[in-house]
């Protein structure tokens, strides 16, 4: 198993500014997972980010966008950029534990993110 | 596209009695199905996996059934309590090492006592 802590756990931003959110795990794991989750929606996948490559972004996201960082095994970093009230959401970081498949994700808490 | 479906209206169901969710996808073969729940204002919580050779796997008043024909998984909670209200995620992941894994918009479930 895996313990994932983010922060912050929520934020009130104005349009136009930029906010990191970290992820912190308690062992060290080789995937990390960046989801965003709209109100009554489902996750959808932003990113992969490995320790030592670039981040893996999905389609309809980009780096100028949603910059991550993985500067180690246990922790990574995810940056919404230039904020618009689009980008309120909840955006959670999720590790994997399987091998040759993802195998069960571990979430963290989320941070929920309003922007104004 | 690939799509996966779950019943968006909430489920309502007396304590005691089994809740049956529904997972339906098209467009896809996946090699692994994952439910997870959610509790409002919490990251999801895993729950079961079952591979595409599996047809059903049993966790305490869990079961999960996977018919890769029909395209459909059952998710079951036998002897259903008022702590099992939460959004049960119904997700998929494919066989290649690369792929990634896909969630349903979730159905939301209420036991009343």
């Amino acid at each position: 198993s895996a313990v994932i802590s983010q922060k912050p756990s929520r934020d009130i931003c104005q349009r136009g500014t930029s906010l990191t959110i970290q992820c912190q795990v308690d062992s060290q794991v080789t995937m990390m997972f960046w989801y965003r989750q709209q109100p009554g929606q489902s996750l959808t996948l932003i990113a992969t980010a490995n320790q030592g490559s670039e981040a893996t972004y999905e389609s309809g996201f980009v780096i100028d966008k949603f910059p991550i960082s993985r500067p180690n095994l246990t922790f990574s970093t995810l940056t919404v950029s230039n904020m618009s009230p689009e980008d309120s959401s909840i955006y959670l970081c999720s590790v994997g534990t399987g091998g040759t498949n993802t195998g069960e994700l571990f979430f963290g808490e989320g941070s929920r993110l309003t922007v104004l | 596209s690939q799509k996966i479906e779950q019943n968006s209206e909430a489920l309502n169901i007396q304590e005691g009695k089994t809740a049956t969710l529904t997972c339906n996808y098209t467009n896809y073969s996946p090699a692994y199905l994952q439910w997870y729940r959610q509790d409002p204002g919490r990251g999801p919580v895993f729950l079961l996996l079952i591979r595409e050779n599996e047809k059903e796997k049993r966790k305490e008043r869990l079961k999960v059934t996977f018919d890769t024909t029909l395209k459909q998984s059952l998710f079951h909670i036998t002897a259903s309590q008022p702590a099992d209200s939460a959004t049960y995620l119904c997700a998929l992941e494919g066989y290649s090492s690369a792929s990634k894994i896909i969630f349903g918009s979730g159905t939301r479930l209420s036991i009343r006592p």
